[in-house]
């Protein structure tokens, strides 16, 4: 019973580098969202998605691209990672609320500790 | 605009003492509201709910009210345990708006000394 996995857990960027950090989820889940952890600040949403093909912007989306092109996978990528976006990153799941009664919960994976130097 | 706020970022308490964790939204249209504990190195796990047709909700050692006019909502543990020492945040979405955005505040850090 995987539940949300979150790939890599550790990355180092150089400034200006791009990569993906991937997610996916074997829950059947419609929602999916990132969030970036840093002190003092709490989890801000980054992005998220209601369902394959629908993606919307959170709190702090600048820097930040997402594509839902499944229900499974939801990658986040950095175009030109900044110092910044050093940050621990984690990927959350859920079902949308229309399908479950209230009591309906978010998933969250382990995290992803990005370095941007 | 931090629309969820957790303005104590940390609170101490005797073990067997009772814990109380305050949150304050600012957005009339979230209607559900989740309490996640998050030790280090690990993601948030779920704590418990609040629907916004009630003003309690209880389980166990944890219960959770809500001030719906005030536009605040608390956590309390009670009694509580050294294993309770986390990283505890608030969320709200609002359900039936169609926002099913999670917006989380910024925390608060309990310890919990035996």
């Amino acid at each position: 019973n995987a539940g949300v996995t979150q790939t890599p857990k550790f990355q180092v960027l150089k400034t200006g580098q791009s990569m993906t950090l991937q997610c996916a989820q074997d829950m059947n889940h419609e929602y999916m969202s990132w969030y970036r952890q840093d002190p003092g600040m709490g989890l801000r949403l980054i992005h998220y998605s209601v369902g394959a093909g629908i993606t919307d912007q959170g709190e702090v989306p600048n820097g930040y691209n997402v594509s839902r092109s499944t229900t499974e996978d939801f990658p986040l990528r950095l175009l030109s990672a900044a110092p910044s976006q050093t940050s621990v990153y984690f990927c959350a799941s859920s079902y949308r609320f229309r399908d479950k009664p209230p009591g309906n919960t978010i998933y969250f994976g382990e995290g992803s500790w990005l370095t941007v130097v | 605009d931090q629309q969820v706020k957790q303005n104590s970022p940390s609170l101490s308490v005797q073990e067997g003492r009772i814990s109380i964790l305050n949150c304050d939204y600012t957005n009339s249209m979230f209607d559900y509201f989740l309490w996640y504990k998050k030790y280090p190195a690990e993601g948030p796990t779920f704590l418990i709910s609040i629907s916004s047709i009630k003003d309690k909700n209880e389980d166990g050692r944890f219960t959770v009210f809500l001030n719906k006019s005030a536009k605040h909502l608390s956590l309390h543990i009670v009694p509580s345990q050294p294993g309770d020492s986390a990283v505890y945040f608030c969320a709200a979405s609002g359900t039936t708006s169609g926002t099913y955005k999670y917006i989380f505040g910024t925390g608060t850090r309990l310890k919990v000394l035996a």
